[in-house]
């Protein structure tokens, strides 16, 4: 039983418009969330956090957005540009785990 | 300043022989881990150590083995290698467990025939 899902497994985006990836979580114990970008033939890299006590952080292009509620995370990236094309992964935490998606590949066209 | 290294980078083994999965940090982390990566799965945990002295089993830690040798260094041995452990291995490390970023190493590729 996933408690972690990226139900879009593929988005393509024109170069310098908003990049939009989704994650879903069932876990209502999660309190820490990240983002980790993946090459290929490399090991991810951490992108981007969100504490469960913000809504909302900023890291130059990237901003992430926490709806508790919905149990809903989302990476918006703006502009968006040819070198962020790889695979994004969410992963929350709760204690001493961290729980990945699936993972979205997100191809920027230039 | 290398981060997180494995050892080896790509390894083929016959069903039911034995390999040990070799990965070192230089960031003095207290925590590290071990994920597998496959096709629409995500990164699975095998095993992590919150720190020098602990291991603990993640989600999938069934058909393996750890050692956490010393603060610097986490191992992971296949005794008897199966099919179904074909699989991308990645190693990380964090400061603190759970509530640190991981820095992941570039993985191992793992076929077994």
């Amino acid at each position: 039983d996933q408690q972690v899902k990226q139900n879009s497994p593929s988005l393509s985006v024109q170069e310098g418009r908003i990049s939009i990836l989704n994650c879903d979580y069932t876990n209502s114990m999660f309190d820490y969330f990240l983002w980790y970008k993946k090459y290929p033939a490399e090991g991810p890299t951490f992108l981007i956090s969100i504490s469960s006590i913000k809504d909302k952080n900023e890291d130059g292009r990237f901003t992430v957005f926490l709806n508790k509620s919905a149990k809903h995370l989302s990476l918006h990236i703006v502009p968006s540009q040819p070198g962020d094309s790889a695979v994004y992964f969410c992963a929350p935490s709760t204690g001493n785990q961290f729980y990945f998606g699936t993972g979205t590949s997100l191809t920027v066209i230039p | 300043n290398a981060g997180v290294t494995q050892t080896p980078k790509f390894q083929v083994l016959k069903t039911g022989q034995s390999m040990t999965l070799q990965c070192a940090q230089d960031m003095n982390h207290n925590s590290m881990y071990w994920y597998r990566q496959d096709p629409g799965m995500g990164l699975r945990l095998i095993y992590y150590s919150a720190s020098e002295g602990t291991t603990d089993k993640g989600e999938v830690p069934n058909g393996y083995n750890v050692s956490r040798l010393n603060k610097r260094e986490f191992s992971l041995r296949l005794e008897s290698a199966a099919p179904s452990q074909t699989s991308v291995y990645f190693c990380a490390s964090s400061e603190r467990t759970g509530i640190s970023p991981l820095h992941f190493g570039n993985g191992t590729r793992l076929t077994v025939t």
